[in-house]
């Protein structure tokens, strides 16, 4: 199994350019997530996913979009790119989320930078 | 207050030292704690998981939970260069959608 693979590792865009961070998993999870980490700050998660078909809001979302059309894959679209967006993006998915106050393990992307100048 | 506090260090120690590793967590019903290690220009990975009080342990890692006082803990017993890595608490939410990540801890481990 490949687990969860990101394309492209590193990206640089211009202001108010689009682009599209690839993620894919091989172990047939349920839920996907998108995180982004900025330097000191953790991770924060922007979308996720429980299914082919739904998505919902994360804590940071705005600037971003998701969808999911297949169990296995998650893009993560970035319209109007903007200089506050550069950080590292990481894709992660789990077999099933848990219930309340628990998470089952979640397995991480290699991570895509991005900057943008 | 923020729900997971985690001091970023960056903690330097040299081979064969004792490790703390700690956070403080602002929601008393939270019962499943988290550790996640991240390497350098890696993903993260989980490392250990405690739910409730009490200790657990494996190997040369000790993962601690003080539901009195909201704080858990990460200790690593004769540590070595390869324990270098960003450590990460996390705490599901309480609808059990996602992760709470701290900052996490940038440790270096010298030889």
């Amino acid at each position: 199994n490949a687990g969860v693979t990101q394309t492209p590792k590193f990206r640089i865009l211009k202001i108010g350019q689009s682009m599209t961070l690839q993620c894919a998993q091989d172990m047939n999870h349920n839920y996907m997530y998108w995180y982004r980490q900025d330097p000191g700050m953790g991770l924060k998660l922007i979308y996720y996913s429980v299914g082919a078909g739904i998505t919902d809001k994360g804590e940071v979302p705005n600037g971003y979009n998701v969808s999911r059309s297949t169990t296995e894959d998650f893009p993560l679209r970035l319209e109007l790119a903007a200089p506050s967006q550069t950080s590292v993006y990481f894709c992660a998915s789990s077999y099933w989320p848990g219930e309340a106050g628990y998470q089952e393990t979640q397995y991480f992307g290699p991570g895509t930078r991005l900057l943008v100048l | 207050q923020k729900e997971v506090e985690q001091d970023p260090g960056p903690l330097s120690v040299p081979e064969g030292a004792i490790v703390s590793l700690n956070c403080t967590y602002s929601n008393s019903a939270f019962q499943y704690f988290m550790w996640y290690r991240q390497y350098s220009r890696k993903g993260p990975e989980l490392l250990m998981y405690t739910y409730s009080s009490g200790n657990k342990e494996d190997g040369r890692f000790t993962a601690q939970v003080d539901k009195s006082s909201k704080y858990i803990s990460l200790f690593i017993r004769d540590s070595q260069p390869s324990d270098s890595a960003t450590y990460l608490c996390a705490i599901p939410n309480q609808a059990g959608t996602a992760l709470i990540f701290g900052k996490g801890t940038t440790l270096s481990v010298s030889s």
